[in-house]
């Protein structure tokens, strides 16, 4: 089973600055196969990227994602007082379907 | 408009049952394979269960297996968790989201929060 960890557990930046989230799988995951979702308290989780360094619909260019293999990273290059969320990173095994999250990731107001 | 509407749930002693519907409209239901995911307070997120477009091919997380039982009618754009034996730590949100191809999810309904409490 494939297990994933997030770093750092909570990020404290300013508005403005850059965000850098780290995903790590224990095993090699297909780029295809991860995704990322944000979490703002109360609301459901949204996807942000697919495929490692696709974005969503309706998601703004300051996020992007890549990575590969064992290593996926996404940043967010200026951060809007809306993005200030928890971040989780999400792999897709297919033999049988299985899927797991990373723990997150918090994005607080420094 | 894409819409998954949960419903179902509430407050269940432990060792009881509890049945989540899950309702789609905006798309067509029937094309596209569905997952169960919760999140117990405060906590992070976990996968409960997946079914494909026509049923025949289920799994569930190690942590439900044999309690949980997942369906889906396609003519009623509805999916079903059936939950047996309910623990303490079954307590989530549970929403239920639409799986891509690739297996992300890109549809979420707003959850139904399910207690299991004396």
């Amino acid at each position: 089973e494939i297990v994933l960890t997030q770093s750092p557990g909570t990020l404290s930046l300013s508005p403005g600055e850059r965000a850098t989230l780290s995903c790590r799988a224990s095993q090699s995951v297909s780029s295809s196969n991860l995704a990322w979702y944000q979490q703002k308290p109360g609301q459901a989780p949204r996807l942000l990227m697919y495929g490692a360094s696709s974005r969503a619909t309706g998601i703004p260019d300051r996020f992007s994602g890549s990575g590969s293999g064992t290593d996926f990273t996404l940043s967010i290059s200026r951060l809007e007082p809306e993005d200030f969320a928890v971040y989780y990173c999400q792999q897709y095994g297919s033999s049988p379907p299985r899927f797991t999250f990373g723990p997150g990731t918090k994005v607080d107001i420094k | 408009e894409v819409q998954l509407v949960e419903s179902g749930g509430g407050l269940v002693q432990p060792g009881g049952s509890l049945r989540l519907s899950c309702a789609a409209s905006g798309f067509t239901f029937s094309s596209y394979s569905i997952n169960w995911v919760r999140q117990a307070p405060g906590k992070g997120l976990e996968w409960v269960s997946f079914i494909n477009t026509s049923g025949g091919s289920i799994s569930y997380a190690d942590s439900v297996k044999g309690r949980f039982t997942t369906s889906r009618d396609n003519a009623k754009s509805s999916l079903y968790l059936q939950m047996n034996s309910l623990r303490a730590e079954d307590t989530a949100v549970y929403y239920c989201m639409r799986v891509r191809s690739g297996g992300y999810l890109d549809y979420w309904g707003q959850g139904t929060l399910v207690t299991v409490s004396s």
